[in-house]
């Protein structure tokens, strides 16, 4: 059984482009959560997906930022006119049901280099 | 609002030795704690967790955790660190009301001297 995968594994942006980060959830998740990690801090959440709805996003950004979950296909994280600022490591994250003692299963992350 | 507390930012110990990584909580109800691991540019893995119960919890690669309400504590343990357990670990507070975020601290990185 395949685990959480996220591509790219790195991603190197200039300023005002934009990034995509896909993730796939485990086999039969279709909960998804998305953090974020700066550098030389913890990760920090970012919003909480079932498919096709957006459950929780108290912790995007107000602006450039936008997340889907599909009813086919992997969750996408996009950030829009990247800044510096925004360089950091994407984790995604799956669980099966939706409930607070549902594991997280965390992917390896995608890395955005932001020049 | 959650929020958790890893105090030490590093913490070196010689490879043999035992290991204590603290974690403090800060919750209004019963808390749903978890510690990951994340090997150098790899994504986290779960250790261990609390939900209810045994106070003290065992975990994967030979550690434990246990829970103290009084402390508002979560301290991660191992009686024997191996080298391969160089890593950054995480506690997290589980959000147990609609939404099932994770609240994260900011980590703790330990280091093994052979």
């Amino acid at each position: 059984n395949a685990g959480v995968m996220q591509n790219p594994r790195h991603l190197v942006r200039r300023r005002g482009q934009e990034a995509r980060l896909r993730c796939s959830p485990m086999k039969g998740h279709s909960h998804v959560y998305w953090y974020r990690q700066l550098p030389e801090e913890g990760l920090k959440f970012m919003v909480y997906l079932q498919k096709e709805n957006i459950i929780d996003e108290s912790g995007m950004p107000k602006e450039r930022f936008s997340a889907e979950f599909p009813k086919e296909g992997p969750s996408i994280l996009r950030i829009q006119q990247v800044v510096r600022g925004d360089s950091a490591a994407y984790f995604c994250a799956s669980s099966y049901r939706d409930s607070s003692t549902d594991t997280q299963y965390f992917g390896p992350g995608t890395r955005l280099t932001v020049l | 609002a959650q929020s958790v507390t890893q105090p030490d930012i590093h913490i070196t110990v010689s490879e043999g030795a035992s290991l204590e990584l603290r974690c403090n909580y800060s919750y209004g109800a019963t808390p749903y704690l978890f510690w990951y691991v994340q090997s150098p540019g790899q994504g986290l893995q779960l250790l261990l967790k609390y939900f209810s119960g045994d106070t003290l919890v065992q975990g994967i690669k030979g550690f434990e955790a246990e829970f103290k309400r009084s402390q508002s504590s979560f301290n991660l343990r191992k009686p024997s660190v191996h080298w391969s357990d160089a890593a950054e670990y995480f506690c997290a507070v589980g959000n147990n009301n609609a939404g099932n975020m994770l609240t994260f601290g900011g980590g703790t990185r330990l280091m093994v001297k052979p």
